[in-house]
C-alpha cells in the first residue's frame, strides 16, 4: 500500500485494550484538530474533532485530550479492536482570507495484536 | 448519499509528461481541496478551490495548477513530472461557506495513485 517505506512511529498493543497516540502541533493560531484514521487503499476517514477552547472532548470509543501550553494532542481509543489497525493522523486547522487547509502530523501506525 | 469519488485511481506516467486528476465532490459541497501524500514529507496541502476560485495554495511549484467547474468537480494538473511526483494524491471535499464556524469537516476521496517512472 501507499504507506509501505513510511518511516512512522508505531504502537502496537493488545486487542481490548486502550490506545494512546500523541501528537505535536506548531501553529498557535490553529482553531480547530482533527484526528483522521487512514486505512491501506483508503483516504483518511474523519475521528474527531476538537476546538481550541476545548480540553477534551468524547465520541464513540475516542477522546481527544488538547493541552495548547505545550500543543499537544492526544487520542485514547479505548477497548481496542482489529478494526482499528490503521495509520493515525493528527491535524491542525488553519483558517485565513475565507478559506482553510489542513497541516498534517507524521502519523502513527497502531496494529492491534489478538 | 455518495462520497468523494477520484479518478483514475492508478496511473503510470513518464518523466517530462504531464497529468491531469480528477475529483468529484459530494453533493453540495463547493469546496474541493487537494493534498499530496508521500513516505518522505507525509500529507501536504496542494490547493484549495471554492466557487471555481482558487481560495488557499501550498508551497508547490507553478508545475502544479488546478481549476474547478462551475459543478464544483475539481481538476489538478501536473506538468513536466518528475520521480519526485509519485504519491498517492487526495481530494477532499467540505460545504466551504465557513458562515457559522470557522471550520468545515473535510471528506477525503480514496486517492490517485500516481507513479513517475
Amino acid at each position: 500500500g501507499e504507506s509501505v517505506g513510511l518511516h512512522l512511529p508505531t504502537l502496537s498493543v493488545q486487542e481490548g485494550d486502550n490506545s494512546i497516540i500523541n501528537c505535536a502541533y506548531s501553529n498557535s493560531a490553529s482553531d480547530y484538530f482533527i484526528w483522521y484514521k487512514q486505512e491501506s487503499g483508503k483516504g483518511p476517514q474523519f475521528i474527531i474533532d476538537i476546538r481550541s477552547n476545548m480540553d477534551k472532548r468524547q465520541g464513540q470509543r475516542v477522546t481527544v485530550l488538547l493541552n495548547k501550553t505545550v500543543k499537544h494532542l492526544s487520542l485514547q481509543i479505548a477497548a481496542t479492536q482489529p478494526g482499528d489497525s490503521a495509520v493515525y493522523f493528527c491535524a491542525e486547522n488553519l483558517t485565513g482570507g475565507g478559506a482553510q487547509k489542513l497541516v498534517f502530523g507524521q502519523g502513527t501506525r497502531l496494529t492491534i495484536n489478538p | 448519499k455518495a462520497g468523494v469519488t477520484q479518478t483514475p485511481r492508478y496511473l503510470i506516467k513518464t518523466r517530462g509528461q504531464q497529468v491531469t486528476l480528477s475529483c468529484s465532490p459530494i453533493s453540495g459541497h463547493r469546496s474541493v481541496s487537494w493534498y499530496q501524500q508521500t513516505p518522505g514529507q507525509g500529507l501536504q496541502f496542494l490547493f484549495e478551490y471554492f466557487s471555481e476560485t482558487q481560495r488557499n495554495k501550498g508551497n508547490f511549484p507553478g508545475r502544479f495548477s488546478g481549476r474547478q467547474f462551475s459543478n464544483s468537480r475539481s481538476e489538478m494538473n501536473v506538468s513536466t513530472l518528475e520521480l519526485g511526483d509519485s504519491a498517492l494524491y487526495l481530494c477532499a471535499s467540505s460545504s466551504g461557506t465557513l458562515a457559522t464556524s470557522s471550520y468545515n469537516e473535510q471528506f477525503f476521496g480514496p486517492g490517485t495513485r500516481l507513479t513517475v517512472l
